[in-house]
């Protein structure tokens, strides 16, 4: 069974902090990605690697950025929180390029105040 | 790169009812056509697919359709009941083939008992 973990369930920062998140998947998957949910909005995408040292930018990019060092860890970093990036994040993994499923993590809901 | 419209938004029935959600899309090179489940405080997750070479795959109560002219897939679930209750999302391939998807807004569908 595929398990996705994140490192928090909730989280409250300040404005101007600097935020990580923490994602990593135990099945040896290639592509992990970085979401934000809001009501109303679905899931769009922030980042996404599909190998280690790789990133791409999705599609609301600003503001976020990520790292991979380790296949199995990908980390997304805000590095200045702003009141708007209050939100649930979640993180998925894909097995390859050509196994499209994706594997959510629990989420992280971030409270930015 | 995809456009995908999901609806309706919310959707309410009874216990027993039928319920269907709508989506379309934009890219008619795309190929791979899932559905997530997010139940309240839950992580999504995949609770059926179709390909583009097939027009509708069944799984006990639930199903979906493709038409790949119209470019629309639909899931339908027969007999709903109150666990059915969550949001379901659609999503397409952000960029024809690729493994990287587009998802919709969700549709909150709500089953009274």
């Amino acid at each position: 069974d595929v398990k996705v973990t994140q490192s928090s369930r909730y989280l409250v920062k300040r404005t101007g902090e600097k935020v990580f998140l923490e994602c990593v998947q135990d099945m040896d998957h290639e592509n992990m990605f970085w979401y934000r949910q809001d009501p109303g909005l679905g899931l769009r995408l922030i980042y996404f690697s599909y190998d280690v040292k790789m990133k791409e930018k999705g599609d609301i990019p600003e503001g976020y950025s990520v790292s991979r060092e380790k296949k199995e860890r990908f980390s997304l970093i805000l590095e200045s929180a702003s009141t708007n990036q209050t939100s649930m994040y979640l993180c998925a993994s894909s097995l390859s390029t050509v196994q499209e499923t994706q594997y959510f993590g629990p989420g992280t809901r971030l409270l930015v105040l | 790169g995809e456009n995908v419209e999901q609806h309706p938004s919310t959707l309410s029935v009874q216990e027993g009812d039928s319920a269907v959600i709508k989506c379309t899309y934009s890219d008619s090179a795309s190929n791979y056509f899932p559905w997530y489940k997010q139940e309240l405080g839950k992580r999504p997750q995949l609770i059926i697919d179709i390909r583009s070479n097939v027009g509708e795959k069944k799984d006990q109560r639930i199903a979906v359709t493709l038409n790949k002219t119209a470019k629309h897939f639909s899931l339908h679930i027969t007999e709903t009941q109150p666990e059915d209750s969550a949001v379901y999302f659609c999503a397409a391939p952000k960029n024809g083939g690729s493994y990287i998807p587009t998802f919709g807004r969700g549709t909150s569908l709500i089953v009274h008992p």
